[in-house]
């Protein structure tokens, strides 16, 4: 099946940009999702179909897909955004949805 | 705005099965365009898709999990549910009910049930 592969953690000061990396086979031709999980929280929707983002989602919170990479990127990081996250997509051959292992955002 | 609750009991034994069930909100599981999933995610680690239904009861399931989950819809209810069977201290979690758009985007989760499979 698709597999999705996320660096563990990724660490960025305030002020600056933090690009979180989601790596697939040619993930480039199919739609990503991204979610936020705060601690002890139910993930939330921040970016979809590459870069869509949901009503009330900061601008700061953007997405690219190309190639084998797709890229969430949050601009001016606050304190608030240090959370797990998570990348996902829909395997239209198979139907099976898979996420990918999350990455630790921290901070510092 | 379409709210997701997750009930069920919070510990079940092993070999036993595990049920749960989502009830929505402010919205019908009837309606058409959208899937209702369920994804678990045991503490500490990461979120694991478990299966879906679409509104006409068609089922997608993980294929690790396929042989052990069913997932159904009560639309009277307006509610849809999710039973492992045979399970193992592996399916403890917490289970999270959602619903997807038509590409698995999901914009709506339910707050999360934890669930101990223990004797």
């Amino acid at each position: 099946s698709y597999v999705l592969t996320q660096s563990p953690s990724v660490s960025v000061a305030p002020g600056q940009t933090a690009r979180i990396t989601c790596g697939g086979d040619n993930i480039g031709s199919i739609s990503v999702h991204w979610y936020q999980q705060q601690p002890g929280q139910a993930p939330v929707l921040v970016v979809y179909d590459d870069n869509d983002r949901p009503s009330g989602i900061p601008e700061r919170f953007s997405g690219s897909n190309s190639g084998n990479t797709a890229t969430l990127t949050i601009s001016r990081v606050e304190a608030g955004d240090e959370a797990d996250y998570y990348c996902q997509v829909w395997d239209r051959y198979s139907d099976h949805v898979v996420f990918g292992g999350g990455t630790k955002l921290t901070v510092l | 705005q379409v709210q997701l609750q997750e009930s069920g009991p919070g510990l079940v034994k092993p070999s036993q099965t595990l049920s749960l069930t989502c009830t929505v909100s402010g919205g019908s599981v009837s309606s058409g365009g959208n899937f209702w999933s369920w994804v678990r995610q045991p503490a500490g680690k990461g979120l694991e898709w478990i299966g879906r239904i679409y509104t006409s009861g068609l089922t997608s399931y993980n294929p690790s999990l396929k042989s052990r989950v069913t997932i159904s819809v009560e639309s009277s209810k307006n509610q849809f549910s999710l039973n492992v069977s045979s399970v193992t201290a592996a399916d403890t979690a917490t289970y999270y009910c959602g619903r997807e758009g038509i590409r698995a985007d999901m914009h709506v989760w339910g707050k999360g049930t934890t669930v101990t499979v223990a004797s």
